[in-house]
């Protein structure tokens, strides 16, 4: 079946660095993946949408600046948190779509710890 | 507004026993229904999927079901495990593949 990884799945920083988390798609092309945010005990909000090749479709109230999304190929996406701040820890999941397909499948999340 | 709601928002059941899930939506074009288990700290996990035609899907001890009409889903769980405990969400896909997430339902199975 199709199998999404991410990596890290967990990271630790400190206050004013970036991190980048990656999204790849092992054993089939993705067109389309987005990246969720979400906190304790609430479910996913989705943050933007990234196409291949394209500029990705970020979300209402979701700093484009704050989380840059590049999706250079059809297997990879990245997220970047820029000079991250405690209040951007969270757990951060993508998701890709194949291509001609309807499935969905999500990867295991990446929680991200600012000190 | 297109929304997504579940129901109950906590559920403890005993280990063997049954439950249903519940999931309501206001989504409208409808392209498609999904129940997704995530574990915490993981992931969600597609269970179902479920189109306008269809009324019933299983997939193992889990069964779903939906009511186009009533714009109604349920998730139910035959003969619960301690591994069925998890966030259960429900997503509703519109028009333009816009996904809609349900807040999900936190389920315990107890021994």
């Amino acid at each position: 079946g199709a199998v999404v990884s991410q990596h890290p799945s967990w990271v630790i920083c400190k206050s004013g660095t970036s991190v980048k988390i990656e999204c790849r798609s092992l054993d089939f092309q993705a067109t389309t993946m987005f990246w969720y945010r979400q906190f304790p005990k609430q479910s996913l909000m989705l943050m933007a949408t990234s196409n291949e090749g394209s500029k990705a479709t970020y979300e209402q109230g979701v700093e484009k600046d704050k989380f840059l999304i590049n999706h250079a190929s059809l297997t990879l996406s990245t997220l970047t948190v820029t000079s991250a701040h405690p209040e951007d820890s969270s757990f951060y999941i993508c998701s890709a779509r194949s291509v001609g397909a309807n499935v969905l499948t999500f990867g295991a999340g990446s929680r991200l710890t600012v000190l | 507004k297109n929304q997504v709601e579940q129901s109950p928002q906590s559920l403890i059941i005993l280990e063997g026993k049954n439950c249903t899930l519940q999931c309501n939506y206001t989504v409208s074009p409808f392209s498609n229904l999904r129940w997704y288990k995530q574990d915490t700290g993981r992931g969600p996990v597609s269970l179902t999927i479920m189109t306008f035609s269809e009324n019933t899907k299983s997939n193992g001890r889990y069964t779903a079901t939906l009511d186009a009409d009533t714009k109604q889903s349920s998730l139910h769980i035959t003969a619960s495990q301690l591994s069925d405990s998890a966030s259960y969400i429900c997503v509703v896909v519109g028009g333009y593949n816009k996904l809609i997430f349900g807040a999900g339902t936190r389920l315990a199975v107890h021994p």
